[in-house]
């Protein structure tokens, strides 16, 4: 079983919608939890953290179930420019897994 | 700088060359990673290096593929005699222990 699950998409939704992701984890002693966002031929960069609260940033959601060892993305209102690849990642120790990542795609 | 710094940004060489690629992370970071992706493809993690610690080289592919890190700064990625499944782009990544990981721009590597 990989560390850190993914569906790997694509998810095609029209500008607008509400699209949500999820991913699953192995390891119950992960402290830290984030998710990325890659742009084509990008590198990843940071999107937000998560935290065991939840936390928003503006359109966008984030939920940690410890119970069930999984992470949520929750994006509303979609923009065109959302388009991209989604990374979960969690810790493993002191180490960073990134999941192999959830592809979307926003159409007009 | 104040980001990840990786070098060259664009590397091609000839099937059975070494090539070196190298890795400044970001000042302070004591925990760093290497990447492998592939075109339209997930990142591959390499190895990662913490501190003092024994990297862990658990994704290194084959034994063609070797990494160090000097003074627990700079990195270099070695690839020796190189073959055309190597071209892809090699990421680099900074992070404090288990927190947020910074990524470098990527070198993209192309053996022909």
């Amino acid at each position: 079983r990989k560390e850190v699950e993914q569906d790997p998409g694509p998810f095609n939704v029209p500008e607008g919608a509400t699209v949500a992701f999820n991913c699953t984890y192995s390891n119950s002693a992960s402290q830290s939890f984030f998710w990325y966002r890659q742009d084509c031929r990008k590198e990843p960069k940071l999107l937000m953290s998560v935290y065991s609260s939840g936390n928003e940033d503006g359109r966008f959601t984030a939920q940690l179930n410890r119970a069930s060892q999984y992470i949520s993305l929750l994006i509303r209102d979609s923009k065109l420019s959302d388009s991209a690849t989604y990374l979960c990642v969690t810790s493993y120790g002191n180490k960073l897994v990134f999941g192999a990542g959830t592809i979307l795609r926003v159409k007009s | 700088g104040a980001g990840v710094s990786q070098s060259p940004s664009n590397k091609v060489t000839e099937k059975g060359k070494d090539v070196e690629l190298r890795c400044d992370p970001i000042s302070g970071h004591t925990a760093l990673y290497w990447y492998r992706q592939s075109l339209g493809q997930g990142l591959e993690f390499l190895i990662y290096f913490q501190g003092n610690s024994a990297p862990d080289k658990s994704g290194l592919p084959s034994d063609r593929f070797s990494a160090e890190r000097t003074g627990g700064s700079v990195s270099t990625l070695t690839i020796q005699r190189t073959q055309q499944e190597d071209s892809a782009v090699y990421l680099c990544a900074s992070s404090s222990p288990g927190l947020m990981a910074f990524f470098g721009q990527g070198t993209r590597l192309t053996v022909v």
